[in-house]
């Protein structure tokens, strides 16, 4: 059963660069699927941020393009995350998630709160 | 932007019927997805290409489709129902689009 687990810093300064990794365990990333990053402000409502697949094909939310890279290393069985020039609007859960292709997210790592703050 | 438009809140009593509703001008077009979060916890899917049910998710979980409005219905509601409701669907340039969301409370 597919298991995905973030991991970054909960603590990011005004303008600088959020960086997450999702890490994939009993399935591996380099199949059929995509791999996404989601995000949820306290108290808010889901946000897709961006998908990638296997092979490097990416594809990003329009409102967060300018700002988002998502990058793969499969000999980790890793996808990444880096959103740049962060403020506090971008204090969220970030949750990375199995997608299902052009369909769904089938399965979710259990999120983790980056907060913006100086 | 594309928004797909949910109630904020539904009420129901146990054992009653809760209804669900998400509004979007591309649903005709695309599949819609239904998920549950409780709080603290991730997103769970509970309905598929917008009434498939995935294995493990109870019967009393349906969805269906008319026009731009789909319908997460859930009866014969229990306490354990109560969460945040999210629809997913696309828009026509392919992004992915969540809804506001519907908080459903078991009186």
């Amino acid at each position: 059963q597919v298991q995905l687990q973030e991991s970054g810093p909960g603590l990011v300064k005004p303008s600088e660069t959020l960086s997450l990794t999702c890490t994939v365990s009993g399935h591996s990333i380099s199949t059929i699927y995509y791999w996404a990053w989601i995000r949820q402000p306290p108290g808010k409502g889901l946000e897709w941020i961006g998908s990638i697949f296997h092979r490097g094909r990416t594809y990003y939310n329009p409102s967060l393009k300018s700002r988002v890279t998502v990058s793969v290393d499969t000999s980790r069985n890793q996808f990444s995350l880096k959103l740049d020039s962060v403020s506090a609007a971008d204090t969220a859960v970030y949750f990375c998630a199995r997608e299902e292709v052009g369909a769904h997210f089938d399965s979710w790592g259990q999120g983790t709160l980056v907060t913006v703050s100086s | 932007s594309y928004e797909l438009t949910q109630p904020p809140s539904v009420s129901v009593s146990p054992g009653q019927t809760a209804r669900i509703t998400c509004s979007g001008d591309a649903l005709p077009h695309h599949y819609s997805y239904w998920y549950q979060q409780k709080p603290g916890q991730a997103p769970v899917v509970v309905i598929y290409k917008d009434t498939e049910r995935p294995s493990g998710i109870p019967e009393r979980f349906s969805g269906s489709s008319s026009g731009t409005t789909v319908t997460l219905t859930i009866s014969g509601v229990q306490a354990e129902d109560e969460a945040d409701y999210y629809c997913q669907s696309a828009d026509n340039s392919g992004t992915y689009v969540f809804g506001t969301g519907t908080r459903v409370t078991v009186l």
